[in-house]
């Protein structure tokens, strides 16, 4: 396996354009999770998914922020308008429940600057 | 919630040994992380130890759990350049189905 697939690799956009960033999970996995990295912040949990359904999205930052999951290999983090703030690099990251999870496998994340 | 604490900052001398600690708050976590970020990538595991166990080697590797105090250090022996990266102590939660992460150290290896 490829391993986590996230695109794209960077990306610059204007304040209140639409953001999409995009992962595929490793295949089999039934975890998928965003996170988000900042120097102030440090790493933060935003959502993430069991079986392609939200378990806790109590750290999306605000309305502007939305998580999809369609199906298992793939999902979607849409920021609508996007804000200089919202600069950040975004990791997905994927596990297997196997009688508990034991490793997170991460992506290599979208460094996202908005301008 | 569950907190997990580190010192954010640690510069050691090339050849030396490397100590990381963290502290956590409560946990039923059935196994403690390292995962080690490089520059420019997604964080990776290192190693773990699970939570009935007080020490692990693995190599330049040693993880000590010490569940009384609540505190899990990582020391990383014959520290080279290659080892500079931020290191990130993690658990799970109580539900075991979400990491917790630590804020990470940036450990600074000087030639």
């Amino acid at each position: 396996d490829a391993g986590v697939i996230q695109s794209p690799r960077h990306e610059v956009t204007e304040m209140g354009q639409e953001v999409t960033l995009r992962c595929k999970p490793i295949s089999g996995h039934d975890y998928l999770f965003w996170y988000r990295q900042t120097m102030m912040r440090g790493l933060e949990l935003l959502i993430y998914f069991n079986n392609n359904v939200p378990i806790d999205d109590s750290g999306m930052p605000e309305d502007r922020f939305s998580a999809k999951m369609p199906n298992a290999s793939f999902s979607t983090l849409k920021i609508q308008p996007s804000e200089p703030r919202d600069s950040a690099v975004y990791f997905c990251a994927s596990s297997l429940w196997a009688g508990g999870i034991t490793e997170a496998f991460f992506g290599q994340g979208t460094r996202l600057t908005v301008v | 919630g569950e907190d997990v604490e580190q010192s954010l900052f640690l510069s050691v001398r090339e050849g030396d040994s490397s100590v990381i600690n963290c502290t956590y708050t409560d946990s039923s976590s059935t196994y403690l992380y390292w995962y080690k970020q490089e520059p420019g990538a997604g964080l990776q595991l290192l190693t773990y130890i699970f939570s009935n166990m007080d020490m692990k080697q693995d190599q330049r590797l040693t993880v000590l759990l010490n569940k009384k105090d609540k505190h899990l250090s990582l020391r990383i022996a014959d520290t080279q350049t290659g080892d500079s990266a931020i290191y990130f102590c993690a658990l799970l939660d109580n539900y075991g189905q979400n990491f917790v992460f630590g804020p990470g150290t940036r450990l600074s290896v000087l030639p």
